[in-house]
Order: C-alpha cells, then sequence, then structure tokens
C-alpha cells in the first residue's frame, strides 16, 4: 500500500524560501503512469493545486505560483520536493503532497497527511 | 482559468440522500473527481471519473456528470459521512488542475 509522508520546516521567515520533502514508500516513485504533486490548504479554507511533476521529469505548476515553485524528485531516496520562494503570509497553509494517476482526468490518490507550513517573523 | 463552483453548505437528515453539486462552463466534456475531508484530515477520493469509485468506498457513493453541472449523490446517509467534499477536474489545454470551493455536509 502506497504511503506518502510530508517532511519540513514549520515555520518560515517572509521572503525566505520553503522548502518540503515528501517520502514515498510502499512502491517506486520511478514507477510510470503516475506524477508527483503538492496540493495547499489555508487555515479555513479550500484545496489549492500547486503543481506536480511527471516521470518524465516535465513539470507544471499552477500559473499563480509559477514564478516562485520548483518540484523536483530524488529517484536514489524515493522522495520528491517542494520548493517556493518569496513567501508571504498568505503562504501560510497545510501542504499536502500526492500521487496523480496520468490518465485523462488526473486524480489524486493518495494523500499524505500534511504538513502545516506558517509564514511568520 | 476553469472555474468550479459548489454550494458552501448542504444538510440531510440521517437515512436521507445527499446530492452536492458542481458547476463549471461544459463540465460534462471533463472527467470529475470527488474528495471527502474530514476535519484534521487529509482528502480522500471517493469518486473518480464523474462516477467509478475507489476500492473500500461505499456503494453509497456515487456520481453523475452532465452539461454544466456534476452531481455527487450519498445515499443513505450516516453521520460519519459528515465532512467537506471537493470536486476536481483537469484542464487538458493547459495540464492544470482545478478544484471546487468545497461543499460542507451537514448530517442534522
Amino acid at each position: 500500500q502506497l504511503q506518502l509522508q510530508e517532511s519540513g520546516s514549520g515555520l518560515v521567515k517572509p521572503s525566505q524560501t520553503l522548502s518540503l520533502t515528501c517520502a514515498v514508500s510502499g512502491g517506486s516513485i520511478s514507477s510510470g503512469g503516475y506524477s508527483w504533486s503538492w496540493i495547499r490548504q489555508p487555515p479555513g479554507k479550500g484545496l489549492e493545486w500547486i503543481g506536480y511533476i511527471y516521470h518524465s521529469g516535465s513539470t507544471y505548476y499552477n500559473p499563480s505560483l509559477k514564478s516562485r515553485v520548483t518540484i523536483s524528485v530524488d529517484r536514489s531516496k524515493n522522495q520528491f520536493s517542494l520548493k517556493l520562494s518569496s513567501v508571504t503570509a498568505a503562504d501560510t497553509a497545510v501542504y499536502y503532497c500526492a500521487r496523480c494517476l496520468v490518465v485523462e482526468g488526473r486524480w489524486f490518490d493518495p494523500w499524505g497527511q500534511g504538513t502545516l507550513v506558517t509564514v511568520s517573523s | 482559468s476553469y472555474v468550479l463552483t459548489q454550494p458552501p453548505s448542504v444538510s440531510v437528515a440521517p437515512g436521507q440522500t445527499a446530492r452536492i453539486t458542481c458547476g463549471g462552463n461544459n463540465i460534462g466534456s471533463k472527467s470529475v473527481h470527488w474528495y471527502q475531508q474530514k476535519p484534521g484530515q487529509a482528502p480522500v477520493l471517493v469518486v473518480y471519473d464523474d462516477s467509478d469509485r475507489p476500492s473500500g468506498i461505499p456503494e453509497r457513493f456515487s456520481g453523475s456528470n452532465s452539461g454544466n453541472t456534476a452531481t455527487l449523490t450519498i445515499s443513505r446517509v450516516e453521520a460519519g459521512d459528515e465532512a467537506d467534499y471537493y470536486c476536481q477536474v483537469w484542464d487538458s489545454s493547459s495540464d492544470f488542475v482545478v478544484f471546487g470551493g468545497g461543499t460542507k455536509l451537514t448530517v442534522l
């Protein structure tokens, strides 16, 4: 059973870079047919797709965040990462990683448990 | 960009049927997926590709999609179904994922 677990700094200062890692267990991140995704949820609000990285290494990002986001994969560690630069209080959210099936439609399953990142000085 | 519209809240008595809608321009031409999120927990996929259920999801959860509206239907609602529900589609033209704003289901 595939499991994902987010980790990283829970507190980031404004203007700095948010860095998170998602460790994948119970399966290989190198398996074809999937992309690896980040999604966030500000406190009390809805879900916002951040972006994903395909098996090929191609990345696609939410245009509203594209200039600040980088998603990468470390196949040797079976994990993928998120970097979000120049953060502000608006980036405070629970950040989820998830696997996305690469078929017409794209859906996310499973999800990690999520990690809260607070942007504050 | 593509917009998905959900009602903020839906209320239903136990044992009744809950219907949660997701509106979008010609959404019937897209595949719609639904997630259940209980307080303090990560979202869980309950319906994918308009009407398919992942293993482990009760048959009480079903979906439909036509025209400008997709619907998640929960039959014989139980107290444990109380949660936020989100619809989601993929915009193939730009490889972009969109979530609806979410609907809070309250079991009376």
